[in-house]
């Protein structure tokens, strides 16, 4: 079946440390997307990507890397400028430049300890 | 600043009884979405509507779009304890069928249906 994982689903985070964050589809969509979610908060857009080796940030990438070395894959790196890094990561991809509908992972939550 | 708000915040109902969810946003778009999250989970699509349409339908789900004051219901009739999750708006911006190729989203109206 064609989907998107995302892993690990919890992380747990020491002050000053880099995490990554996985995400995977095999949906052969040219588009992927970060987003977090703070609770009871809509989403917010980290990076996202509409091709492959390319990427730009959205509207809170501060804190955040990410790389698109291949199609399939679109790993999300937490980095210790994160201040507030506790949350919902959601991945999501879909055809480029469309944004018909995305098909979301069933995310990753992050909590700093 | 959030590009669409939902209203309301959180609904209550009955088993059998309709919700009714709104969503407003701010500047032009190529098409609005609504989605669905159970608790914990992440999102799944439940509808799209473009920029020139004005009522869209999947089952027991009623979309409608009115641009001209840039805002959207959706509404579940004879609703189900299944139901209860949180439901998104989320606006693809753009212009003339022109996507810019990224959604965002409101903050969600939280619905619980009681059997």
């Amino acid at each position: 079946d064609g989907g998107i994982t995302q892993s690990p689903k919890y992380l747990f985070r020491k002050e000053g440390q880099n995490v990554t964050l996985s995400c995977e589809q095999n949906l052969n969509h040219d588009a992927m997307y970060w987003y977090r979610q703070d609770p009871g908060q809509g989403l917010r857009l980290i990076y996202y990507s509409q091709i492959v080796n390319d990427f730009q940030k959205g509207d809170i990438a501060e804190g955040y890397s990410v790389s698109r070395e291949k199609k399939e894959s679109f790993p999300l790196t937490v980095t210790s400028a994160q201040k507030n890094p506790t949350a919902f990561y959601l991945c999501a991809s879909s055809i480029r430049d469309r944004a018909d509908g995305y098909t979301f992972g069933s995310g990753t939550r992050l909590t700093v300890v | 600043s959030q590009q669409g708000e939902e209203d309301p915040q959180a609904l209550s109902i009955q088993e059998g009884e309709n919700a009714t969810m709104n969503c407003s946003y701010k500047t032009s778009i190529n098409n609005l979405q609504w989605y669905r999250q159970n608790s914990g989970r992440g999102l799944v699509h439940l509808i799209l509507i473009r920029s020139n349409e004005r009522e869209k339908h999947s089952g027991r789900l009623r979309v409608t779009l009115d641009t001209s004051k840039k805002s959207s219901s959706l509404l579940i009739t004879a609703s189900r304890a299944a139901d209860t999750a949180s439901y998104f708006c989320a606006t693809d911006l753009g212009a003339g069928g022109t996507s810019y190729g990224k959604l965002t989203f409101g903050q969600g109206t939280i619905l619980t249906v009681h059997p």
